[in-house]
């Protein structure tokens, strides 16, 4: 039962562009998301987050959009850069005893093409 | 600099024999956590550890196990009754239960021969 769901495996952009990264829920108790941006052979770095008490959070050229009705959340990076080509995972909490454990989407990968 | 060390990077082993995966913290973080991560999957919790002495299983801790003896150590074993145990591993850790973000090692990756 896959309870956050990033159906596209990969996203090309062209350097300066807007990428856009879609990731889907399941369990209407998740309350935090998050993104996590991962090089190859690299631990996953935290990218930005957002509560379920708001819909839109920005931090530079990231910002993430949370539906809530749709359960759909969204990271836009604009503009894009060659040093943005990574794996993206969206991960969400359901908080309580639940924090810090994260259950996370399959990933996306974004190439940026200069 | 903090962090979070994970060693051995790269590690090979037998079939039927166990292997520990080291995982060390700096971070002075009350929380631990170990995910797996597979081709084309998502990170998937084995163990997790909220205090010293104390740890719970996760979504897929069968074969695995863990000990949480000091603050700033976690290691995770990986037993021959781990079916299918060659993936890519990730130690985490937290600052403490109620924080969300969680900081990463570099990971190790292990492959059974």
């Amino acid at each position: 039962d896959q309870q956050v769901k990033q159906n596209s495996p990969s996203l090309s952009v062209q350097e300066g562009r807007i990428s856009i990264l879609n990731c889907d829920y399941t369990n209407s108790m998740f309350d935090y998301f998050l993104w996590y941006k991962k090089y190859p052979a690299e631990g996953p770095t935290f990218l930005i987050s957002i509560s379920s008490i708001k819909d839109k959070n920005e931090d530079g050229r990231f910002t993430v959009f949370l539906n809530k009705s749709a359960k759909h959340l969204s990271l836009h990076i604009v503009p894009s850069q060659p040093g943005d080509s990574a794996v993206y995972f969206c991960a969400a909490s359901a908080g309580g005893t639940s924090y810090g454990k994260l259950t996370f989407g399959q990933g996306t990968i974004l190439t940026v093409h200069p | 600099d903090g962090g979070i060390t994970q060693s051995p990077k790269y590690l090979f082993r037998k079939e039927g024999q166990n292997v520990t995966l080291s995982c060390e913290q700096n971070l002075n973080h009350d929380a631990m956590y170990w995910y797996r991560q597979d081709p084309g999957q998502g990170l998937r919790l084995i163990y997790y550890s909220q205090i010293v002495n104390d740890f719970q299983k996760g979504d897929i801790a069968e074969g695995y196990s863990v000990s949480r003896e000091k603050k700033e150590s976690f290691p995770l074993t990986v037993t021959s009754a781990q079916k299918n145990p060659t993936a890519f591993y990730l130690c985490a850790s937290s600052m403490n239960t109620g924080a969300n973000v969680l900081t990463f090692g570099a990971g190790s990756r292990l492959t059974v021969l």
